[in-house]
């Protein structure tokens, strides 16, 4: 079956500049998380929904960062006013269990 | 979540078996042990998770020490595929603790 899907793949924004990365997780996964990646290191969590809300988002590093999942499906991560150090891979993952989650293939944003 | 240490890398041959470890001394009664991978520009990938018996799949096999304050994660014939960064990765997910929080992992390298 269809993966954790994320769009777009690649995102190239200037410095001050809003964006929003999208994430369409497996069908019927009622868990949802974002994490995001910088180069050489692991994953950091952002933000965790159970649902249409938002669970844990203790992992957001301000209130540049925002995320929804209005419907208890799709989730968008919104980022105002980026700057060059919110540069790195956002990952989503969902699960239907607490053991597995199914990560998507990531987004890569630069901030020039 | 409690800390864990493993090697920075590791490399092995191909259908050679690898034996990829991780120290975790303070590990509680109801942390699981959890194991992912990333494969070059992927997200993480669930391989095994267990809390206090070794535990086989289809990807590998995961051994548990006695007192719990290590494990060893095996696969029994590396393929070239197989080259991945490795985190071992501890969770209560009886708290409800669903957020994942890696470390560094091992980076292995298989040569042909």
């Amino acid at each position: 079956g269809a993966g954790v899907s994320q769009t777009p793949s690649n995102k190239v924004t200037e410095k001050g500049k809003y964006v929003e990365l999208r994430c369409d997780p497996i069908s019927g996964h009622t868990a949802l998380y974002w994490y995001r990646q910088s180069l050489g290191q692991g994953p950091e969590f952002l933000i965790y929904f159970q649902g249409t809300g938002a669970a844990d988002d203790s992992g957001l590093p301000n209130d540049r960062f925002f995320a929804v999942r209005p419907e208890g499906s799709v989730s968008t991560l919104k980022i105002q006013r980026t700057e060059r150090g919110d540069s790195a891979v956002y990952l989503c993952a969902s699960s239907f269990s607490a053991y597995e989650q199914y990560f998507g293939p990531g987004t890569r944003l630069t901030v020039t | 979540d409690a800390k864990t240490t493993q090697p920075n890398s590791m490399e092995s041959n191909e259908e050679e078996p690898v034996h990829l470890p991780c120290n975790h001394s303070t590990i509680s009664g109801t942390d699981y042990i959890h194991w992912y991978r990333q494969l070059p520009s992927q997200g993480p990938e669930y391989v095994i998770h267990g809390l206090t018996s070794n535990v086989n799949n289809r990807m590998a096999s995961l051994a548990i020490a006695e007192d719990r304050k290590s494990s060893t994660l095996i696969l029994h014939r590396a393929t070239l595929r197989d080259a991945a960064v490795y985190y071992c990765i501890l969770r209560d997910v009886g708290q409800g603790a669903q957020k994942l929080v890696f470390g560094q992992g091992t980076r292995l390298t298989i040569n042909p």
